[in-house]
């Protein structure tokens, strides 16, 4: 069965330390993968995204991920976190074969100064 | 840019009650669809939309219809509202599958009650 796992439900960090969020996931076919994030009170925003080709992904805010198909992981990374970035983060997978994302259970973060 | 606009933004239902969750998008997208957010549990599809006209079930549809009349709109209905119904309902839209190199567009969603 597909799926999408984020071990971590709650991480905390102090400002301007480095964060690494795991996702992996479970899927038959070529996957495609994203993380969003969520502000309290917003929908979700689109961090990055992978297709295909190189496997390490820049996305906004200065967060970066990167595909290792041996392992199905898809982990999000930032090398110094700013307080902003407290949010919960959201991996999906899905792929071309399909119209529908399949969401992970979200892991909150939470930025100490 | 008004993107993804949900209304309302809250609601208190008495149980049984029922009610529609609007959604339109200016984006011209062509897909569209309806989530519901849980504590712990992420998001669950419900139901979305190819285009106008065209409805399919997500993994959550119990309890829920959905109508796509225009490319704009992508309305929710709840016939008889139940307490397993309280969440928060997110609509998002993109422009081609959500699986298929388009990122989705959210609403900043619906907080409803069921009492």
């Amino acid at each position: 069965a597909q799926s999408v796992t984020q071990p971590d439900i709650h991480i905390t960090v102090s400002e301007g330390a480095s964060l690494e969020l795991r996702c992996n996931y479970s899927y038959g076919a070529t996957p495609y993968l994203f993380w969003y994030v969520q502000s309290p009170g917003q929908g979700l925003q689109l961090l990055l995204k992978y297709f295909s080709g190189d496997t390490l992904v820049q996305g906004i805010k200065g967060f970066e991920a990167e595909f290792k198909r041996s392992q199905s992981s898809f982990n999000l990374r930032k090398p110094s976190v700013h307080w902003s970035d407290a949010a919960e983060y959201f991996c999906a997978v899905g792929s071309i074969n399909t119209d529908k994302l399949i969401f992970g259970t979200g892991t909150r973060l939470q930025v100490f100064p | 840019n008004a993107g993804v606009t949900q209304t309302p933004k809250f609601r208190i239902l008495k149980i049984g009650q029922s009610m529609t969750l609007q959604c339109a998008q200016d984006m011209n997208h062509n897909y569209m669809y309806w989530y519901r957010q849980d504590p712990g549990m992420g998001l669950k599809l419900i139901y979305y939309s190819v285009g106008a006209g065209i409805t399919d079930k997500g993994e959550v549809p119990n309890g829920y219809n959905v109508s796509r009349s225009t490319t704009e709109d992508f309305p929710l209905r709840l016939e008889l509202a139940a307490p397993s119904q309280t969440s928060v309902y997110f609509c998002a839209s993109s422009y081609s599958g959500q699986g298929r190199n388009s990122p989705l567009h959210f609403g900043n969603g619906t907080r409803l009650t069921v009492t």
